[in-house]
């Protein structure tokens, strides 16, 4: 399978705990990107990065998120102190650099704070 | 600036019937335009795109319209299918990060 891969698909998880999620990009992609989606919401961006660096960050990604690409390869995003309002499907999306160069989505993590 | 409105929100249409969706842009500096179809539970899946300079683009039953001036953009469901049941959401890109904008959605049912 060439696709984008996440883990895991589901996480159910407490108020208050740390979660991590993996996204394991398609492998020639130096992009990739980290969307989060609430029910009934397109996708909204997060960050991304451009081989290790990460090169944007949007104002929805508040102090308790981290993401990193160590070595520009599979990609991890972790939330502390996880709130409900975290509660979403987070995708992730990689692409080649250049002009109309399509991203292609993984299946999303779907995460549930209770 | 950065939005990119949708409508409808969501739509009903008959077996062989034409699926229309409509989006509006304000950026300018947007360079590329995806319509990506979603069903439960999965991610977004590329349907088809276009670029600006191009005013319409069709792949198989799939058609986007441009409209440049007017700032909008269309999706054209030909002959709809009940397995084209989904969400399509249209997007716009920005240029040097290649992040994507979406609208809001389109919930489109399409009855046997």
């Amino acid at each position: 399978d060439t696709g984008v891969s996440q883990d895991p698909r589901h996480k159910i998880t407490k108020r208050g705990q740390n979660v991590t999620f993996r996204c394991d990009p398609i492998s020639e992609h130096n992009r990739l990107y980290w969307y989060r989606q609430t029910l009934g919401q397109g996708p909204e961006f997060l960050t991304y990065f451009q081989n290790e660096a990460q090169l944007e960050k949007s104002r929805l990604l508040s102090d308790r998120f981290s993401a990193e690409r160590p070595k520009g390869s599979f990609s991890t995003l972790e939330i502390q102190r996880t709130e409900q309002g975290d509660s979403a499907m987070y995708l992730c999306a990689s692409s080649l650099e250049g002009v109309a160069k399509e991203a292609f989505f993984g299946q999303g993590t779907r995460l549930t704070v209770v | 600036q950065q939005q990119v409105k949708q409508s409808p929100q969501s739509l009903i249409v008959q077996k062989g019937g034409i699926s229309i969706i409509n989006c509006a842009y304000e950026n300018t500096a947007f360079d590329y335009f995806p319509w990506y179809q979603q069903f439960p539970g999965k991610g977004p899946a590329l349907l088809i795109a276009i670029r600006p300079d191009v005013s319409e683009k069709k792949e198989g039953r799939f058609t986007i319209s441009f409209n440049k001036s007017a700032k909008q953009f269309s999706l054209h469901i030909m002959d709809s299918q009940p397995g084209d049941s989904a969400t399509y959401f249209c997007a716009a890109r920005s240029g040097n990060t290649g992040k994507l904008i979406f609208g809001q959605g389109t919930t489109l049912q399409v009855k046997p």
